[in-house]
């Protein structure tokens, strides 16, 4: 079973404010990074899918970065607004079918 | 409309009795997947189908039965309901392992 880490688990901004969050992962299973935007009391929607190291992926004030050699991506919100609040889930794919998910970041956006 | 789609929304059920969660796509994707949510858990994969008559295990299969005799159906039976498998499930397609998966609304089980 693979590691997938996201920190912090947890994070409550004000509306404005710009914030970022980690997925880890073993750089040696690589072949796929997913980001998912997953709000309350609805399924998850899939934000990024990222292969090569070094790709920067954007979507309006939502970006991400991956470096497939020390096994980490970086979620980046720019000017958080209160729609923003939701979970934030990574998921590694290691060359098979499925994908492995982290356990989410939980984001707070207070207006 | 076109899209994935899961029956029922909500189910309560006794401790033995056998269930089948729906899950039905209109895209033709060859994957398919089926995901529980649990807390402190996260999303866990439970099976998944590459295709029609093709499945496979998981992570957490055991208690659980596949089938994918159509590409655009792939139910999920729990043989024999134990609490333990009180939990959100999640139904998910996808075209392949580079391309996102796209997840039903879930069904929320309730095993007493």
């Amino acid at each position: 079973i693979l590691n997938v880490e996201q920190s912090p688990q947890s994070l409550h901004v004000q509306e404005g404010d710009s914030t970022n969050f980690t997925c880890s992962f073993p750089s040696s299973n690589f072949y796929a990074l997913h980001w998912y935007r997953w709000e309350t009391a609805k399924s998850p929607e899939a934000l990024f899918v990222m292969t090569l190291n070094g790709d920067e992926k954007k979507k309006g004030r939502i970006s991400a970065t991956l470096n497939t050699k020390e096994g980490y991506s970086y979620l980046y919100i720019k000017g958080s607004q209160p729609e923003d609040s939701a979970t934030y889930l990574c998921a590694l794919n290691s060359g098979y079918s499925t994908l492995t998910f982290g356990k989410g970041t939980m984001l707070l956006v207070s207006p | 409309d076109a899209g994935i789609t899961q029956s029922p929304r909500y189910k309560i059920t006794e401790t033995g009795r056998q269930v089948t969660l729906m899950c039905h796509q209109t895209w033709s994707h060859s994957y398919m997947f089926w995901y529980r949510q649990d807390l402190g858990h996260g999303l866990r994969l439970i099976y998944y189908s590459a295709a029609a008559d093709i499945t496979d295990k998981g992570e957490v299969p055991d208690g659980y039965v596949v089938s994918r005799s159509k590409t655009e159906n792939f139910p999920l039976t729990l043989e024999s309901a134990t609490r333990s498998q009180t939990s959100v499930y999640f139904c998910a397609s996808s075209t392949g392992y580079n391309s996102p998966l796209h997840f039903g609304n879930g069904t929320r089980l309730t095993v007493t």
